[in-house]
């Protein structure tokens, strides 16, 4: 099984403040077909996780440019360029290329 | 849009079943992979069991095999989940997932299963 560890797990974002995650798997993520399937997700309390970027860097419609993704092989990370209120919650990576999928343990990010 | 509805979460005895339900609308059900996920109380999230888009082919995590089966209704839109021999550590909400292609863009609101005596 593919162990996703992040870091750090807790977060505190200043308002205006850039902030980093980083995502680490066991094993390379590049998949036979050259895709490497690693997406973060970002669950507000109360409600369901909600995908922002998916193979590494492409980032969902509606989601605000100030959220980055990048990485390659083991070594990810997701960049909030500046913090705001409704970056609240708790931030998962997960991987799709080997079976199970696995989720990292998830960064909540709380603001001062 | 797309909508994923769940059901079928209750209360439950140690050793007991259920079944869970997910009614899919706003896309082509048929054509995609679908999944579930659960998250324990306070706790993370964790893959469970996935299935292919015309239910050939099923994956589990090995803390589920031989007691979980998912299965797929292309017909009526509907993914399910047998869950039997249920144990304390199965409580968790149940997320019903869409994958789009390796990655999963559209999650249900989730519904809650708790095995207790």
């Amino acid at each position: 099984e593919v162990v996703m560890t992040q870091s750090p797990l807790s977060l505190p974002g200043p308002l205006g403040q850039p902030a980093s995650i980083s995502c680490r798997s066991s094993q390379s993520l590049v998949h036979s077909n050259g895709n490497t399937y690693l997406t973060w997700f970002h669950q507000r309390p109360g409600q369901s996780p909600r995908r922002l970027i998916y193979k590494v860097s492409n980032r969902d419609s509606g989601v605000p440019d100030r959220f980055s993704g990048s990485g390659s092989g083991t070594d990810f990370t997701l960049k909030i360029s500046r913090v705001e209120a409704e970056d609240v919650g708790v931030y998962y990576c997960m991987q799709a290329t080997l079976w199970p999928r696995t989720f990292g343990q998830g960064t909540r990010v709380e603001i001062e | 849009e797309v909508q994923l509805v769940e059901s079928g979460g209750d209360l439950v005895q140690p050793g007991g079943s259920l079944r869970l339900s997910c009614s899919a609308s706003g896309f082509t059900f048929s054509n995609y992979g679908m999944h579930w996920v659960r998250q324990a109380p306070g706790k993370g999230l964790e893959y469970v069991s996935g299935i292919s888009s015309k239910g050939d082919n099923a994956n589990y995590v090995d803390s589920v095999k031989g007691r979980f089966t998912i299965s797929r209704d292309n017909s009526k839109n509907t993914l399910y989940f047998q869950m039997n021999s249920l144990r304390l550590e199965d409580t968790a909400v149940y997320y019903c997932v869409k994958d789009d292609g390796g990655t999963y863009d559209y999650w249900g609101q989730g519904t809650l299963v708790t095995v207790s005596s």
